[in-house]
């Protein structure tokens, strides 16, 4: 299957510090998105990087991709509190596949 | 910012009934989606649908379920007779494209689906 995996499952940092959470994913994909969900809340689209890309950056956030290794980053610079919520990868196989296939996330918390 | 509007915010339905789940995409959006997390879980694809009809559909997505966009605006999903493992939240999503060059899905604020 295509799952992706984000790792660390939870991650707990300081105001101002960075956090960075991991997605692998098993098959060769398209684009790959990062999505933020706050607690019982919808999903957020942050970041879409497509497969020839290796980098990418919206303001606090930097996304790498490398597909040699079937991994992408996301790093939250100068976390906030308000940036506490779970974090997931979604990944779109080759072929024109209507689909995404979302990891299992990150629940980051940020203490103010 | 443009919206997909998903209602209602919470459903609570007995086991054996029909429920349907509206949303109302973006305006110029032509892609659509249904998605759901189960409570603590990761979020799943159900389907995709494009051109009035659908283009893609996972195994989750059985005979019970089925989607409609009856007028220009509204797309529905409909289970026939909903079960415990039903209980979720549904997603509903609409893109501009297919997500493959830029831009990525809209997704909902969700609909709570409680079987009981």
């Amino acid at each position: 299957s295509q799952q992706g995996e984000e790792d660390p499952q939870a991650l707990s940092i300081q105001e101002g510090e960075n956090a960075t959470m991991n997605c692998s994913y098993k098959t060769s994909i398209n684009n790959l998105q990062w999505y933020r969900q706050n607690s019982g809340r919808g999903l957020v689209h942050l970041i879409l990087i497509r497969s020839n890309e290796r980098e990418k950056h919206s303001g606090r956030l930097r996304v790498t991709l490398d597909t040699s290794k079937k991994s992408s980053s996301l790093l939250i610079t100068a976390s906030r509190a308000a940036d506490t919520a779970s974090y997931f990868c979604a990944t779109e196989g080759l072929g024109g596949t209507y689909k995404y296939i979302f990891g299992t996330g990150t629940r980051l918390k940020v203490l103010a | 910012e443009p919206e997909v509007t998903q209602t209602p915010s919470h459903q609570v339905t007995q086991m054996g009934q029909e429920v349907i789940l509206r949303c109302v995409p973006i305006s110029n959006h032509l892609y659509f989606y249904w998605y759901r997390q189960i409570l603590g879980q990761k979020v799943e694809f159900l389907v995709s649908f494009y051109n009035n009809e659908i283009s893609e559909k996972s195994e989750i997505f059985d005979d019970q379920f089925s989607v409609e966009r009856p007028d220009g605006s509204n797309f529905t999903l409909k289970i026939r007779s909903t079960k415990l493992e039903d209980s979720a939240m549904y997603f509903c999503a609409s893109s501009e494209d297919m997500g493959r060059i830029n831009y990525g899905y809209t997704f909902g604020s969700g609909t709570r689906l409680t079987v009981v």
